[in-house]
């Protein structure tokens, strides 16, 4: 699976959109992007994943360049809720295992 | 409700007491894979199994053990846990086709003294 890379952290005002950015410059081709989330210590919940088009579901949008080099998950109207380390993982669709980097801690603040 | 359970939440044990972490999910998955979390390590993945009596290795399998007599249950067995074992255990399920997009179960917190 790509290494990805992600920001450390990020801060967001509630009410706005929060955009997540992730960097998989190695991705291959049939590599899929998805990205999850674990808010304190809870279970990771997933919450969108593509190959190349833009995806958008109840949850969030998810933005992937032409290029597929990087990606961008889109939170429209952030909550204090969705305060949450967010994971980008780059895997095949039919890989067995999910690689979990470092993430990027969003703190949304009132 | 589709949900993935595991019992206990929270378990204080002693070195070489063996004991079971449960895990069991309703939503018929084939996969299902029990993963561990460490601070500064992320989570990193013990074993996996891909249907009833099929289990494979993870990344960090030694000192644990698994079996799946079952669809819907997948124990995780430590025969002599060692302080090192001491966790936040996540047990997860998906369908075969589908392993991208697992449903995780809410944690259970391990401590070996």
């Amino acid at each position: 699976d790509a290494k990805t890379t992600q920001p450390t952290s990020m801060d967001c005002a509630e009410g706005r959109a929060a955009n997540l950015p992730c960097n998989h410059s190695t991705i291959s081709g049939n590599e899929y992007v998805y990205w999850y989330r674990q808010i304190h210590s809870q279970g990771p919940q997933y919450i969108i994943h593509g190959l190349k088009n833009n995806e958008t579901n109840e949850m969030a949008s998810l933005i992937i360049t032409e290029d597929r080099k990087s990606s961008t998950l889109i939170l429209p109207h952030a909550t204090l809720r969705d305060t949450a380390v967010y994971y980008c993982i780059a895997r095949m669709e039919y890989g067995n295992k999910l690689v979990f980097g470092a993430g990027t801690i969003l703190r949304v603040k009132s | 409700e589709a949900q993935v359970t595991q019992n206990p939440r929270y378990l204080i044990t002693v070195t070489g007491k063996k004991l079971t972490v449960t895990c069991s999910q309703n939503m018929n998955h084939e996969y299902m894979s029990w993963y561990r979390q460490d601070p500064g390590l992320g989570l990193r993945q013990i074993y996996y199994s891909m249907n009833v009596e099929v289990t494979d290795k993870g990344d960090v399998p030694e000192g644990y053990k698994v079996s799946r007599k079952e669809k819907r249950n997948f124990p995780l067995i430590l025969e002599s846990p060692s302080p090192n074992q001491t966790s936040l255990y996540f047990c997860a399920s998906s369908l075969w086709e589908a392993r991208g997009t697992q449903y995780f179960g809410p944690g259970t917190r391990l401590t070996v003294l």
